[in-house]
């Protein structure tokens, strides 16, 4: 069975600052793995998705994570954080094609100080 | 286009009496999923409709959850008998299938459930 885990269920950063949200996964066969956002009150949206086809994908808002498969990890960042980032995000996996059910982890609320 | 929809927005009941949440998926989205959001699970997955195959129920969490997909498009999700511990918010996802990649699936803004 898959699993996810992410480090630091809140993560506080100054604007302008690095951002990085830590995921980890467990998983028997090859992953696909995603980060979706969720603003306050609202659904989650996807941010960026990894297929096999590349190890480090781009996504939305300048967010982009990196596929290790020694380190059976895939770490959000983005440069330089802005205030519209706080939100809470959401790390996920699949492994059959993404028709399958999503195993998400606990999420990470951040929060960007001005 | 028009993404997933869900109604009601916010539903309020009492212990014991049942509801239905409505799910609209996105036009040609062959695929739907239902998830659940407390505070106390995270986010969990509930069920999963697939065309015309039969619906993986694995994630349900009691007889007391069911749910149905009439003519492939709208789900309405009911729990029977409500109890406290149903608070949460109720997600509903659909996704297009394609051979050979992840297919995203895209989130409609949920049903806010309250058990008084």
């Amino acid at each position: 069975a898959q699993s996810v885990t992410q480090l630091g269920s809140h993560v506080s950063v100054s604007e302008g600052a690095l951002v990085l949200l830590r995921c980890n996964y467990s998983s028997s066969v090859p992953p696909y793995l995603f980060w979706y956002v969720q603003y306050p009150n609202q659904g989650l949206q996807l941010l960026l998705k990894y297929t096999s086809a590349a190890t480090l994908v781009k996504g939305i808002n300048g967010f982009e994570a990196e596929f290790k498969k020694s380190e059976t990890s895939f770490h959000l960042t983005k440069p330089s954080a802005h205030m519209s980032d706080a939100a809470e995000y959401f790390c996920a996996v699949t492994t059959q094609g993404g028709s399958e059910k999503l195993v998400f982890g606990k999420g990470t609320k951040l929060t960007v100080n001005p | 286009g028009a993404g997933v929809s869900q109604s009601p927005s916010n539903k309020v009941t009492e212990k014991g009496k049942d509801v239905e949440l409505r799910c609209d998926p996105i036009s040609g989205h062959t695929a739907l999923y239902w998830y659940r959001q407390s505070l106390g699970q995270g986010l969990e997955f509930l069920i999963y409709f697939q065309g015309n195959s039969a619906p993986d129920k694995s994630g349900l969490p009691s007889d007391r959850f069911s749910a149905e997909r009439t003519g492939g498009s709208v789900s309405t999700l009911t729990i029977q008998r409500t109890q406290q511990e149903d608070s949460a918010v109720y997600l509903c996802a659909s996704s297009q299938i394609l051979s050979g990649d992840a297919d995203t699936q895209y989130f409609g803004p949920g049903t806010r459930l309250t058990v008084l």
